[in-house]
């Protein structure tokens, strides 16, 4: 079974300039999130999806971040304009199907994207 | 609001060592619990879960984590600790009405041969 995609792995940037990530979460896989990740700090859920539909996002910063799933499969993460404060990796999650209670039914990570705001 | 406690933010130990890392969550109701490991330069790996049924579980790598539904908490355990187990380990809690998985800040454990 492919992983969760992610790319581009390294991405360097100026403040106030824009940035996108993409992910393809594993095929068959429902449900997509989008963490962030500081530097010593735990992920930080951003966006969570449920096929093409949003089912949280109280933690995205929405003057600047925005996240898309037009067709229930990929999805981007776009950040404009970026603040110093957003260098972090940004990971992409996916599950099988949201609110499944089964030992089967985890998270699986992407390796990330590092993003550095100069 | 749901949050999950790590205690310790940096453990070494030397090889052999016992491994015990703290986690406690809090939230009332019926939880999911999760360890994740992040090896250095590879992405999150689920290192063991808890759903129901017997609280004491065992992950790959020798990895085991007891649930004490009235401490709040799940610590991670390992007997005997190898190099190899150096990385990061996060804990996540989910509450079982398909809320989100939240995570704690992270222990950074590094492993002396």
């Amino acid at each position: 079974e492919a992983g969760v995609a992610q790319s581009p792995r390294y991405k360097i940037i100026e403040k106030r300039q824009s940035v996108a990530f993409w992910c393809n979460p594993i095929s068959g896989h429902a449900t997509l999130y989008w963490y962030q990740q500081i530097l010593g700090q735990g992920p930080k859920l951003l966006i969570q999806f449920q096929n093409n539909g949003v089912v949280d996002d109280s933690q995205l910063p929405k003057d600047r971040f925005s996240a898309e799933r037009l067709k229930g499969v990929d999805s981007t993460l776009k950040i404009q304009p970026a603040k110093l404060e957003d260098s972090a990796v940004y990971l992409c999650a996916s599950r099988y199907k949201r609110g499944l209670v089964s030992g089967a039914n985890v998270l699986t990570f992407g390796a990330g994207s590092r993003l550095t705001v100069l | 609001a749901q949050s999950v406690s790590q205690h310790n933010h940096h453990v070494i130990l030397s090889e052999a060592a016992s491994l015990e890392l703290g986690c406690n969550y809090s939230y009332g109701g019926t939880v999911n619990l999760f360890w994740y490991v992040q090896y250095p330069g590879q992405h999150l790996q689920l290192l063991l879960k808890y759903f129901s049924g017997d609280p004491l579980v065992k992950g790959i790598k020798g990895f085991e984590a007891e649930f004490i539904k009235s401490k709040f908490s799940f610590n991670l355990r390992k007997p005997s600790v190898q190099w190899s187990d150096t990385a990061e380990y996060f804990c996540a809690v989910k509450n079982n009405q398909g809320g989100k998985l939240i995570f704690g800040q992270g222990t950074e454990l590094s492993v002396k041969p």
